[in-house]
C-alpha cells in the first residue's frame, strides 16, 4: 500500500537534545512538507520541498532543520534552540503542481521531559 | 497574520443535525479552499474542496458554500453522526506550488 510513514509514533527527550524525526514515502510525490501541531493552533508549516536536495523554510523553521537527499525521504531533526519542541509533527506529501490533495502521515509525537 | 480565521474553536451537535463552520480569508490570489478532516491521533485527510469559480459544492452530507465578495466559505455537514465527530480545518492556498495555508480547526462533538 502506498502511503507517508512517519517514526517514530511518540518519542521522548530531555532538554538540550537533538531529536530526528522519520518520514518516508512511496507515493512517489515530489513536494514533502512537515507542519506542527498544537492544541488551538492548527497547522502550522515548518519547512517544505518540492525537489531532491531543495528546501524552504516555513512560518516558524527556527529551531528546526531538514534534508531532502532522496524523493522519498524527508527527515526533521527538532534541536535544541527549539524552546518549545513538545508537540504533534505531521509529515505530508504532495505529487507536484498539477495536483491539489495533501497526504498526511499518522504523526510523531514529542515530548520534552 | 493568520490568513485564514476559523470558528467556532469547538461545536456540540445534536445526532441528525447540521453541523457548520465557518472560514475567512484575506488573500485574494488564494483560489482552491479544501477541507480536512482529523481523528484522534491521526493525520488529517482531504474530505471536500472547491474553486472560486463554483458557489456551492456538495459531496453526499458535506457541503462547502463559497462567498467569494465576501471572501468566506464555510462547511456544512448534514444529518450529522457520532462518527463525524473529529476536527476539521478549512484551508486555502495560492495558484501555483504553494503550500497550504491552514485554519485553527473546530474540534467538533456529535451526540446521540
Amino acid at each position: 500500500d502506498g502511503g507517508i510513514t512517519q517514526s517514530p509514533k511518540y518519542l521522548f527527550r530531555k532538554e538540550g537534545q537533538n531529536v530526528t524525526l522519520s518520514c518516508e514515502q512511496n507515493l512517489n510525490h515530489d513536494a514533502m512538507y512537515w507542519y506542527r501541531q498544537d492544541p488551538g493552533q492548527g497547522l502550522r508549516l515548518i519547512y517544505y520541498s518540492q525537489i531532491v536536495n531543495d528546501f524552504q523554510k516555513g512560518d516558524i523553521a527556527e529551531g528546526y532543520s531538514v534534508s531532502r537527499e532522496k524523493k522519498e525521504s524527508f527527515p526533521l531533526t527538532v534541536t535544541s534552540a527549539q524552546k518549545n519542541p513538545t508537540a504533534f509533527y505531521l509529515c505530508a506529501s504532495r505529487l507536484g503542481p498539477e495536483s491539489e490533495e495533501l497526504f498526511f502521515g499518522e504523526g510523531s509525537r514529542l515530548t520534552v521531559l | 497574520q493568520q490568513q485564514v480565521k476559523q470558528s467556532p474553536q469547538s461545536l456540540i451537535v445534536q445526532k441528525g443535525g447540521i453541523s457548520i463552520i465557518n472560514c475567512a480569508y484575506e488573500n485574494t490570489a488564494f483560489d482552491y479552499f479544501p477541507w480536512y478532516q482529523q481523528f484522534p491521533g491521526k493525520g488529517p485527510a482531504l474530505l471536500i474542496a472547491i474553486r472560486p469559480d463554483v458557489s456551492e459544492k456538495k459531496e453526499g452530507r458535506f457541503t462547502i458554500s463559497f462567498n467569494k465578495s465576501a471572501k468566506q466559505f464555510s462547511l456544512h455537514i448534514m444529518d450529522s453522526q457520532p462518527g463525524d465527530s473529529a476536527t476539521y480545518f478549512c484551508a486555502a492556498r495560492n495558484s501555483g506550488n504553494t503550500p497550504l495555508v491552514f485554519g485553527k480547526g473546530t474540534r467538533l462533538s456529535v451526540i446521540a
